[in-house]
């Protein structure tokens, strides 16, 4: 099936840094989504990007649905502890429709880690 | 805070129980996933309810039995699982036919592990 890579894999960073992580696939996506999970909990919806080089802010987090539609990234600006998580991109698989309808692709995730 | 609940939030189960996940959405939506999420490893989609009608069995054996007897709920009936099934399940939900159809919202998920 589709597959969405995200990168990095995993990052280490100081408490007031900033973050930058991306998601990009070899097929097109109509829409991105931006999910956040804390360990031991379910996948918090972030930011859902709908429509090419759509812009798109949360408090620090800052989401882009690239011009080709085959990429997507993310922003954290000023990182705090509780940022700590794992980050996914998710998005409809192409031509989803029919029994398809609303499934979702995932990426593999970013881990997050901050030091204070 | 959550509108999508999942009980229980922990299960240790043997290999020959039988036992049942819930899930409850109070979002009023028309759409019910099952995930499986093991370490190191995507999100895997296990089976989707639209309109409490299944659409999608990703493959999954038959130890797990899903049931959507309404919109508002699912189950996950687990019987004879594998140490292999250890994992943590996540129950999603989507409204279809919306403009916003794509995004679903998580439980909390269910800490499964198989002894």
């Amino acid at each position: 099936g589709q597959q969405l890579n995200q990168s990095p894999q995993s990052m280490f960073i100081q408490e007031g840094e900033d973050v930058s992580m991306n998601c990009t696939s070899s097929s097109i996506f109509n829409t991105w989504l931006w999910y956040k999970q804390d360990p031991g909990e379910g996948p918090v919806l972030l930011i859902a990007l709908y429509k090419a080089g759509e812009l798109t802010s949360n408090g620090r987090l800052t989401a882009q649905f690239g011009i080709t539609r085959k990429d997507s990234f993310l922003n954290i600006s000023a990182s705090i502890p509780s940022d700590v998580g794992i980050y996914f991109c998710a998005g409809p698989p192409p031509n989803a429709g029919g029994t398809s309808y609303g499934k979702l692709t995932f990426g593999q995730g970013t881990i997050l880690t901050v030091h204070p | 805070e959550t509108g999508v609940t999942q009980t229980p939030r922990h299960l240790v189960m043997g290999m020959t129980n039988k036992k049942s996940l819930k899930c409850e959405q109070h979002l009023g939506h028309n759409a019910m996933y099952w995930y499986k999420q093991s370490a190191k490893k995507p999100l895997e989609l296990m089976f989707v309810y639209n309109f409490k009608e299944q659409t999608e069995n990703n493959s999954v054996p038959s130890r797990f039995s899903p049931e959507c007897p309404n919109s508002s709920h699912l189950f996950l009936h687990l019987h004879t699982l594998q140490p292999e099934d250890s994992a943590l399940y996540l129950c999603a939900s989507s409204q279809l036919l919306a403009v916003r159809n794509n995004e679903q919202f998580f439980g909390p998920g269910t800490r499964l592990t198989v002894l």
